[in-house]
């Protein structure tokens, strides 16, 4: 069983499309992440999520709005698409608290706009 | 804001050398430090992950050590072998889960 799971793995659309990915997590952890990595393959996070509510918000375009129904799932929704914004997107997860810490990314989405 | 910086950026080595893979980051203020490795076109991996109350941590022939204080934790890598060709990426995370990651040293050992 996967830990984390993104999908799609690979999004091809034009400009201008909304578009939404997909991020659930079965390890029953409370805290979820969205990074973006660049062609530069620079890892910079977007999003933080803990118990569904919005800790870490970096200054991202506001086209970009994570949603998450529950504990388990994070989505990014992302509206207007522009070239700029083709990359490849990881999911994460973490538990908050405890003795175990480790984080947990999903395989990526490499979302191309053209 | 906290900032990572590893060095080196790239390395190149022969297989069975051992390696040190540096990491320094600007806000001592962390609750812990884990290592990732990433494979071309994949996601990551996590390889060790040190809490901020502790100074090191082994997997097998991995070790990492953090001394907080001065925002610095090493990866060090025994007899360094093809299979451990990759990205090697450091995160330091701070109270309110903000991981944040360094550029990555760019790890290539030929057989």
């Amino acid at each position: 069983d996967t830990a984390v799971s993104q999908t799609p793995k690979y999004l091809v659309t034009q400009m201008g499309n909304d578009k939404s990915i997909k991020c659930e997590q079965n390890l029953g952890h409370d805290t979820m992440y969205w990074y973006k990595q660049d062609s530069k393959k620079f890892l910079k996070i977007m999003f933080s999520y803990n118990n569904k509510e919005l800790i870490i918000n970096e200054t991202v375009p506001n086209r970009f709005s994570p949603k998450s129904p529950d504990k388990a799932h994070l989505n990014l929704h992302i509206n207007s698409l522009e070239l700029g914004d083709s990359a490849v997107y990881f999911c994460a997860s973490s538990q908050d608290t405890g003795l175990n810490t480790e984080a947990f990314f999903g395989q990526g989405t490499r979302l191309t706009v053209v | 804001k906290q900032e990572v910086t590893q060095i080196p950026a790239a390395l190149s080595v022969p297989e069975g050398e051992n390696l040190v893979l540096n990491c320094s980051f600007t806000d001592s203020a962390i609750y812990n430090l884990q290592w990732f490795r990433q494979d071309p076109g994949k996601g990551l991996t996590s390889l060790l992950l040190i809490q901020s109350s502790q100074r090191e941590q082994t997997s097998g022939r991995l070790n990492a050590s953090l001394d907080k204080s001065s925002g610095r934790s090493t990866l060090y890598i025994a007899a360094s072998q093809p299979g451990d060709s990759a990205t090697y990426l450091c995160a330091p995370c701070d109270n309110n889960n903000d991981m944040r990651f360094g550029a990555g040293t760019r790890l290539t050992v030929k057989p």
